[in-house]
């Protein structure tokens, strides 16, 4: 059983830059575990973020961009906004089993 | 406008069995593989079932396996979730997702608002 592991919780200030990471129980991820990234705010359904590690969707903000770092899958927000406080969830496809799985999700405080 | 609207859910006892449903729209249906996520209450995300776009390949989450059934209709633009021998602990909220492209592993895009299933006595 795949497990996926994200920081539980992480602050930043307005306007700072931080990075969240996603890291596999399986070893080092890379971009055939085509990493995706949600963030979810309370009471709504989850956005998609990123695709395939680093790609955009044509809503997602510029200030996000998704990439490869020591074997993790990270997401990183640049130019924080207050409106980015939320949930945010990886998801790494295993082509072994064939099945995705989400990691238990970081809750980015902006303070 | 890419809109998914989850129907279905509903209180179920133990052991019976439910069907969820997504109408989709504003987009092509055929074109992209579909998913199930769910969301157990003040708990994280996690994948349940996905289907390609032609129904060739279609993956299952070891904790559904074999009680659940994923189908779809492209004549219908609609995706099917049949949930047999439910437990407590499929009790969640149930979101129907579209995939990024036609296979099963390149990931998911647009989400609907889901739909409420709660497994009880």
């Amino acid at each position: 059983q795949t497990v996926v592991t994200q920081e539980p919780s992480l602050t930043v200030s307005p306007g700072g830059t931080v990075t969240l990471t996603c890291a596999s129980s399986t070893g080092a991820v890379t971009s055939a575990y085509y990493p995706n990234w949600f963030q979810q705010k309370p009471g709504q359904a989850p956005r998609a973020l990123i695709y395939s590690t680093g790609n955009k969707h044509s809503w997602t903000p510029a200030r996000f961009s998704g990439s490869l770092l020591g074997g993790r899958a990270a997401l990183t927000l640049s130019g924080v906004q207050p409106e980015d406080e939320a949930e945010y969830y990886c998801l790494l496809y295993n082509g072994g089993s064939s099945n995705w799985v989400f990691g238990g999700g970081t809750k980015l405080t902006v303070l | 406008e890419v809109q998914l609207v989850e129907s279905g859910g509903g209180l179920v006892q133990p052991g019976r069995s439910l069907r969820l449903s997504c109408a989709a729209s504003g987009f092509t249906f055929d074109d992209y593989a579909m998913y199930w996520v769910r969301q157990a209450p003040g708990g994280g995300l996690q994948w349940v079932s996905g289907i390609s776009w032609n129904s060739g390949n279609i993956i299952y989450a070891d904790s559904v396996k074999g009680r659940f059934t994923i189908s779809r209709d492209n004549a219908r633009n609609s995706l099917s979730l049949q949930m047999n021998s439910l437990r407590a602990e499929d009790t969640a909220f149930y979101y129907c997702v579209k995939g990024s492209a036609a296979g099963t592993h390149y990931g998911m895009d647009v989400w609907g608002q889901g739909t409420t299933v709660t497994v009880s006595s």
